[in-house]
């Protein structure tokens, strides 16, 4: 089975561009999550969709940064304009949602880095 | 807010144990974890345990949880070479394994021959 898959997994981009990063979860899973470490800092949270719907969007930086789920399968994650300090690695991960109070692993993609000069 | 610290660098030689230490601050978290990342790799979970155990075994991994001092270790014995990662202390916030996951600064794991 496939697991968390990122695109790309390198973008170079000027300030004041536009990037999108896309993530492709597990299939089957509701839970899909966005997490980035910048600078070689801790990963903190973006935001955590459940099927197509903003479960948590309590770690969105400002409004250059907007994440879609149309359709409840992939995740895009714009940055728009993007500045200097939104440089660092984005990470998606995805988690099956049983409901029932069990423990369901979140897992991870390869991450993508995004370098903004 | 949530807060997980953790050291930033640690060397040892091979063969011997590493121990990798972690303070939290969300004394409700439910779960807490070790994530490894190695070079040009994503977020591997390397092990998990549950805020009612004070400790969890798995083959060279010890994971021991001071609920009192919100003190979470991970040891791995006999360290070798494909143990340098980035090893990153994590805590759930809250009590369900779909809520965010709260993250440490990694502590880079260097062996030396």
């Amino acid at each position: 089975e496939a697991g968390v898959t990122q695109f790309p997994s390198h973008s170079v981009i000027e300030k004041g561009q536009t990037v999108t990063l896309r993530c492709d979860p597990i299939s089957g899973h509701d839970n899909l999550y966005w997490y980035r470490r910048v600078m070689g800092k801790e990963i903190k949270f973006l935001l955590h969709f459940v099927k197509e719907s903003k479960q948590d969007e309590s770690g969105m930086p400002n409004n250059r940064f907007l994440a879609e789920r149309t359709g409840g399968t992939y995740s895009t994650l714009k940055v728009q304009p993007a500045e200097l300090e939104d440089s660092g690695v984005y990470f998606c991960a995805s988690s099956q949602d049983t409901g029932d109070g069990r423990y369901n692993e979140q897992f991870f993609g390869p991450g993508t880095r995004l370098t903004v000069l | 807010g949530e807060d997980v610290e953790q050291s930033l660098f640690l060397s040892v030689r091979e063969g011997d144990s590493s121990v990798i230490n972690c303070t939290y601050t969300d004394s409700s978290s439910t779960y807490l974890y070790w994530y490894k990342q190695e070079p040009g790799a994503g977020l591997q979970l390397l092990t998990y345990i549950f805020s009612n155990m004070d400790m969890k075994q798995d083959q060279r991994l010890t994971v021991l949880l001071n609920k009192k001092d919100k003190h979470l270790s991970l040891r791995i014995a006999d360290t070798q070479t494909g143990d340098s990662a980035i090893y990153f202390c994590a805590e759930i916030d809250g009590g369900s394994s779909a809520s965010k996951i709260i993250f440490g600064s990694g502590t880079r794991l260097s062996i030396r021959p």
